[in-house]
């Protein structure tokens, strides 16, 4: 099946440390975007990206990284710069639109990182 | 700046009653607007989107939204609540200038959650 997977689901992390979060799609989508997500606030830019080898800061990027190495895989790092990085982290997708259009963007089931 | 407000945190309703989570937008140009639901523990999953057209949209689950511009508003409304659509609402809007390529950020809300009681 079609989808965006996030691995692992729960992750736990312990202070200084850095984590990688995983992010892959097999949909062929050109656009790739981290969210953080905090109760009460929605959800929250990290970064995105729009093609393989390129990446922009979203409106929360600092205390993170990504790397778009390949279309299908949008790896967030956690670093231990991000002094509360305890969230509920999301993945989404959404393919390129030529001309006039627009898709919805399609999210993986998220990945929840507690610091210990 | 492009922006979403949703201005209930909570919306309790009835089972069988009519449902309205509301959603204003601030953006520059035309507005694409999306509504997407979200259980416990999990993504977003997409309900529907305003791209042009009918202002009427209907989305899954029965639900549909209305889009006004003149309020720059989007409610998200279904005609007979149930339990089972019990979840976290968020609306959702990219900014619809001049395409070129389709980047443009999606903005969210906070989100509203909404208990249907039996």
């Amino acid at each position: 099946d079609g989808g965006i997977t996030q691995s692992p689901k729960y992750l736990f992390r312990k202070e200084g440390q850095n984590v990688t979060l995983s992010c892959e799609q097999n949909l062929n989508h050109d656009a790739m975007y981290w969210y953080r997500q905090d109760p009460g606030q929605g959800l929250r830019l990290i970064y995105y990206s729009q093609i393989v080898n390129d990446f922009q800061k979203g409106d929360i990027a600092e205390g993170y990284s990504v790397s778009r190495e390949k279309k299908e895989s949008f790896p967030l790092t956690v670093t231990s710069a991000q002094k509360n990085p305890t969230a509920f982290y999301l993945c989404a997708s959404r393919p390129r639109i030529l001309g006039i259009g627009e898709t919805e963007a399609f999210f993986g089931q998220g990945t929840r990182l507690t610091v210990v | 700046a492009q922006s979403v407000a949703q201005p209930e945190d909570q919306v309790n309703v009835a089972e069988g009653n009519p449902l309205t989570v509301k959603c204003t937008y601030s953006v520059s140009g035309n507005p694409y607007l999306f509504w997407y639901v979200q259980y416990p523990n999990r993504g977003l999953q997409f309900l529907l989107k305003y791209i042009t057209g009918d202002n009427l949209v209907k989305g899954s689950y029965g639900f549909e939204a209305e889009f006004n511009k003149s309020q720059t508003s989007f409610h998200l409304k279904k005609p007979s609540a149930l339990v089972s659509d019990s979840a976290l609402y968020f609306c959702a809007v990219r900014d619809g200038g001049p395409v070129s390529g389709g980047y443009n950020k999606l903005i969210f809300g906070a989100g509203t959650r909404l208990a249907v009681h039996p």
